[in-house]
């Protein structure tokens, strides 16, 4: 089974932190993701790589930036963390369009 | 920009009940759809692919109608192991390669 793991289950920051989301999947994906879900507003596309060093905005690229150094890590970064961003954060991968998400990380900014 | 609209629930169902999710979609574009499950406070999982021939899997069948752009999932003889948010999902092709882009999900609760 495709395993993709998020380093944090739950984690609180203060307003202004930078603060680092940590996935690793241990498939040989090339392909890499992260969503946000909120309610009523569902799964929304933040980043996504498709290749070590390689990275394309989503559809809510302002605020984060990401980081694909290695093929199995890619690394979420909010710069400076904001109460808006408070939410879960999901990462995936994916062979072709089949994905694999990881538990998820609930982020509280206060 | 809204690409992949379903019904946003909830339906409460009881056990044994037939149940049915609509969800449209507006990218015509769109080659593969999907439905993810997702229980509570957990991460979504694929359900199952959706094909213009059906596709069915045990109480489970999944329809997609390319002219009229919507998908369907039938759930016959539901269980109380069947609640769950039920995710539609479309391929985006506008970039390099294609993304998932998710419906908003419905919810299912089947009450004993």
């Amino acid at each position: 089974d495709v395993k993709v793991t998020q380093s944090s289950r739950y984690l609180v920051k203060r307003t202004g932190e930078k603060v680092f989301l940590e996935c690793v999947q241990d498939m040989d994906h090339e392909n890499m993701f992260w969503y946000r879900q909120d309610p009523g507003l569902g799964l929304r596309l933040i980043y996504f790589s498709y290749d070590v060093k390689m990275k394309e905005k989503g559809d809510i690229p302002e605020g984060y930036s990401v980081s694909r150094e290695k093929k199995e890590r890619f690394s979420l970064i909010l710069e400076s963390a904001s109460t808006n961003q408070t939410s879960m954060y999901l990462c995936a991968s994916s062979l072709d369009r089949f994905y694999t998400f990881g538990s998820g990380t609930r982020l509280t900014v206060v | 920009r809204k690409e992949v609209e379903q019904d946003p629930g909830p339906f409460n169902v009881p056990e044994g009940a037939t149940v049915a999710f609509n969800c449209t979609y507006s990218n015509s574009a769109s080659q593969s759809f999907f439905w993810y499950r997702q229980d509570c406070r957990k991460e979504p999982k694929l359900l199952m692919s959706v094909y213009s021939s059906g596709n069915e899997d045990g109480r489970f069948t999944a329809q997609l109608n390319r002219a009229s752009q919507y998908i369907s999932l039938l759930i016959r003889d539901s269980k109380l192991s069947d609640s769950a948010t039920y995710l539609c999902v479309g391929v985006n092709y506008g970039g390099s390669q294609g993304n998932l882009i998710f419906g908003k999900g419905t919810k299912l609760s089947v009450k004993p």
